[in-house]
């Protein structure tokens, strides 16, 4: 597609669901990065992938939070048993390699209630 | 660690006044590079600009300009007779080059840019 696609835009979960959060990179674009921004700041790192490997996971939370990217394209960020500290602007970014600029999508806003 | 500081949370002017939005960063590496996003009302990240340290050169692209100077760490951004659609939170973020080659960007906490008609 012609940018980041992130899907739902926006999501409510009730405390303790789980939610799936889709990421659709722009098209031949290998690298993948999930972000996470709270209200009134900036985004901070969470994973990146290349291609289908996940080379770096290290900003994630806990162990309620996982990412996966199958075929090297779509990711999916997965947040188990949703707290309500878990709610904020869920941002995935795209580039053509680790060395060059990233673009994000729109973001999915998860309030959970 | 790296770090980025944007000191000014809020700015508002009036149409076409100048505005200058402050970034300092700091970094152990020798090799990285700084950026400016912009963020609408609509929520999206809008990358502007992406800047080699080794490249010292001031850029403009139309009313925005940028200044890096690494003597005091900072990378400030211009806009030049200012619009209402300039108005946004924006971003400077630095890249922190890990061992995997990966740049993962450290962003500051934003500035909100008001401009009234």
């Amino acid at each position: 597609g012609a940018g980041v696609s992130q899907s739902p835009r926006y999501k409510v979960t009730k405390r303790g669901q789980d939610v799936a959060l889709r990421c659709d990179p722009i098209s031949g674009h290998v690298s993948l990065y999930w972000y996470r921004q709270a209200l009134g700041q900036g985004p901070e790192f969470l994973t990146y992938f290349n291609y289908e490997a996940q080379q770096d996971k290290s900003g994630l939370p806990n162990d309620r939070f996982s990412a996966e990217r199958p075929e090297g394209s779509i990711s999916t960020l997965t947040i188990q048993r949703t707290e309500q500290r878990d709610s904020a602007m869920y941002r995935c970014a795209s580039s053509s390699d680790t060395k060059t600029e990233a673009f994000f999508g729109q973001g999915t806003r998860l309030t959970v209630v | 660690a790296q770090k980025v500081t944007q000191a000014q949370t809020e700015i508002s002017v009036v149409e076409k006044e100048d505005v200058t939005l402050d970034c300092v960063y700091e970094t152990r590496d020798t090799t990285y590079y700084l950026f400016w996003y912009k963020q609408p009302p609509s929520g999206e990240l809008v990358f502007l600009i992406r800047r080699n340290s080794f490249d010292e050169q001031n850029e403009i692209s139309g009313r925005y300009s940028w200044n890096f100077q690494k003597s005091t760490s900072s990378f400030n951004f211009t806009i030049t007779a200012s619009q209402v659609v300039d108005s946004a939170v924006y971003f400077c973020a630095l890249s922190a080059l890990l061992n995997t080659g990966f740049q993962k960007l450290v962003f500051g906490t934003g500035t909100r840019l008001l401009v009234s008609p």
